[in-house]
């Protein structure tokens, strides 16, 4: 029961940026967006969240569509160890759905050096 | 301060036997919260802890439960074990206090590996 849609995967370039994008047409006033990473053979780790504005933290941004259907996750330098499984989840306040995450299949980043 | 731990790391069943697997949550963290990643998917919502009560259940039948304890650690028991059942079995805790659910960060242990055979 997914809400999101991503690519399968995505490659890239050690040093360069990459644009991770995410689809979520259903979304609902509330719902925050969050991005999660999933590095080979360890948990899966938090990245950022947003509600409507942009967001930046040490590890990357999220943009936000102006109608918030779609969200981009940009890593502005990739390097070798960003090479992970990415997943974009909603999340609300709802004790029916609000309390859990719902992953998808996520994008695979590969990263070349 | 201490990260999420499991344990074990790697556990191998046969088939109709039963397990436990075991979950320390970070310090000052009171919710834990269970899932299941088979090969190849992303991780699946088992249950929630908060403060020693359930507090919500994915789409898994009445052999897998759990248990969450005084200092918040957890255990997760999964009885007649089916071959479907290996996966990676993942621990997440998180700091549930006065922020929202929608806001709210889980932070997930590395996981036990189950292989049934």
């Amino acid at each position: 029961d997914a809400k999101t849609t991503q690519p399968n995967s995505m490659e890239s370039n050690e040093e360069e940026p990459v644009h991770l994008p995410c689809n979520h047409s259903t979304i609902s006033g509330t719902d925050y967006i969050h991005w999660y990473r999933q590095l080979p053979s360890q948990g899966p780790e938090y990245v950022i969240h947003g509600l409507t504005s942009n967001v930046n933290n040490r590890m990357a941004s999220l943009a936000i569509a102006e109608d918030r259907k779609s969200s981009t996750l940009i890593l502005h330098r990739a390097t070798l160890r960003d090479a992970a499984v990415y997943y974009c989840i909603l999340r609300d306040n709802s004790l029916e759905y609000g309390n859990k995450l719902v992953f998808g299949a996520g994008t695979i980043l590969r990263v070349k050096s | 301060e201490t990260g999420v731990t499991q344990s074990p790391t790697h556990l191998i069943k046969t088939r109709g036997q039963q397990v436990t697997l075991r979950c320390s949550s970070q310090s000052g963290h009171n919710t834990v919260s269970w899932y299941q990643q088979a090969l190849g998917q992303g991780p699946q919502f088992i249950f929630q802890y908060y403060r020693e009560e359930e507090n919500g259940r994915g789409n898994f039948p009445p052999r897998f439960s759990g248990l969450q304890f005084p200092n918040y650690s957890s255990e997760l028991n999964v009885n007649a074990l089916e071959l479907d059942d290996s996966a990676l079995y993942l621990c997440a805790s998180s700091p549930r206090g006065t922020a929202q659910f929608a806001q709210e960060t889980q932070y997930f242990g590395p996981g036990t590996r189950l292989l049934v055979l």
